[in-house]
């Protein structure tokens, strides 16, 4: 069975430092991994996805994420807080290959930057 | 391109009440998902159609939740009756058709969610 964890459910940096949301998941094969934000009042948004290509991946908004088999995790971070940053993050978690497959989610991080 | 829409964006009834909440997807994208989150939980899915089939409905709490896709286009989600466990955000996402290219390469397309109450 596939799971996903988020360490953290609430996360606190300034402007300018640096964004570290952790994400562990197990799956007894090869996942497709998830980085998904929302914005108040918006749906779920993805921000980047790693899909067994590089396994540094880049997304919008000036975030990345690596994944690292070893450590079965997939952590997304990103240089420079802005305060436009600020929302809730979730990762995600499908089995491999083409098809139809749901997404299981961990429980998010909440984000905070404060000036 | 209009996104997921998904109505009403908030609900509040009471314990033993009916309610339907409704998903529009993306024109044209053959799957719609539903999924749930309940409170400081995680996002859970509940059920996937492709057109107006069923694909997966492994997620549905109980009985008392009822999903249609008639004529493959917009979806509702009915609870009834409601309890107050089934208080959350409803969410619904739809992807294009597979047709040979893995849905990987669209990913989802989520609504706003409905925040459904059950005082």
């Amino acid at each position: 069975a596939q799971s996903v964890t988020q360490l953290g459910s609430h996360v606190s940096v300034s402007e300018g430092a640096l964004v570290l949301l952790r994400c562990n998941y197990s799956s007894s094969v090869p996942p497709y991994l998830f980085w998904y934000v929302q914005y108040p009042n918006q749906g779920l948004q993805l921000l980047l996805k790693y899909t067994s290509a590089a396994t540094l991946v880049k997304g919008i908004n000036g975030f990345e994420a690596e994944f690292k088999k070893s450590e079965t995790s997939f952590h997304l971070t990103k240089p420079s807080a802005h305060m436009s940053d600020a929302a809730e993050y979730f990762c995600a978690v499908s089995k491999g290959s083409g098809g139809y497959n749901k997404l299981i989610f961990g429980a998010g991080t909440r984000l905070a930057v404060h000036p | 391109e209009a996104g997921v829409t998904q109505f009403p964006s908030h609900s509040v009834i009471e314990k033993g009440q009916t309610v339907t909440l409704r998903c529009d997807p993306i024109s044209g994208h053959d799957n719609l998902y539903w999924y749930r989150r309940v409170m400081g939980k995680e996002i859970k899915f509940l059920l996937h159609f492709v057109k107006e089939s069923k694909q997966d409905e492994s997620g549905m709490p109980n009985n008392r939740f009822l999903a249609e896709r008639t004529g493959g286009t917009y979806s509702t989600l009915k609870v009834q009756p409601a309890e107050l466990e089934d208080s959350g955000v409803y969410f619904c996402a739809s992807s294009p058709a597979n047709e040979g290219i893995p849905w990987i390469g669209y990913g989802y397309t989520f609504g706003s969610g409905t925040r459904l109450t059950v005082v």
